[in-house]
């Protein structure tokens, strides 16, 4: 069975720009949670969706965003990028809403310059 | 609120020996999950083993072991025999418990010397 795939791998975008990163999550897997890792805020809970709904969301501003298809493929925009938002973005899908199984992909690593 | 807190930023251990890594949570909540995860310097997230709050028996996977003491909040990870491949970033984390997602620790620094 496939694992959790992410494109981009690596993406640098300038300050004031718009971002978009996508999760592939195992087949079967209809949760998609997002989440973000820098070296001072260590790993933080972003959203998570479920049959292309949100179920729940971290604690960050407005300009992160996110949606989840039919084919719970999921995509994470940042609008307004900030030099704080660089960080490595990782996707995590599982089988149910607040599962225990989380299955983790490789993850993008944005630079905002 | 939930917290998850690993008090060892980095671990130098010698190739074959065993290693605890400590990790010690805070909900008030009675039904939670723990998790132990691998981050290499790739990135990737490797799931490594799992306790639920009503798992009365310690969790193990191969070489992997949860050392789960309830009234002490505590959930070390044992690897027994440790390899140089085990060096990498190892994160303690918390499901449930009322808290959105998962919740992190800050990870301990794995790194293995022949």
């Amino acid at each position: 069975k496939a694992g959790v795939t992410q494109t981009p791998r690596y993406l640098i975008k300038t300050r004031g720009q718009q971002v978009t990163l996508s999760c592939s999550p195992i087949s079967g897997h209809r949760s998609v949670s997002w989440y973000q890792q820098t070296p001072g805020q260590g790993l933080q809970f972003l959203f998570e969706y479920f049959s292309e709904t949100q179920r729940n969301k971290g604690n960050f501003p407005g300009r992160f965003s996110g949606r989840q298809f039919s084919n719970s493929r999921s995509e994470m925009n940042v609008s307004t990028l900030e030099l704080g938002d660089s960080a490595l973005y990782l996707c995590a899908s599982s089988p149910a809403v607040l599962s225990y199984e989380q299955y983790f992909g490789p993850g993008t690593r944005l630079t905002v310059t | 609120a939930q917290k998850i807190t690993q008090t060892q930023p980095g671990m130098f251990v010698q190739e074959k020996e065993a290693v605890t890594l400590d990790c010690t949570y805070d909900t008030s909540d009675q039904s939670y999950g723990l998790f132990w995860y691998k981050q290499p310097s790739s990135g990737e997230m490797i799931f490594l083993i799992y306790q639920g709050s009503y798992d009365e028996q310690n969790a193990t996977e191969g070489r992997y072991s949860l050392n789960f003491q309830k009234a002490r909040k505590s959930a070390n990870l044992v690897i027994s025999a440790s390899q140089l491949g085990d060096s990498a970033m190892y994160f303690c984390a918390m499901a449930g418990g009322g808290a959105d997602g998962l919740t992190f620790g800050k990870g301990t620094h794995l790194i293995i010397q022949p």
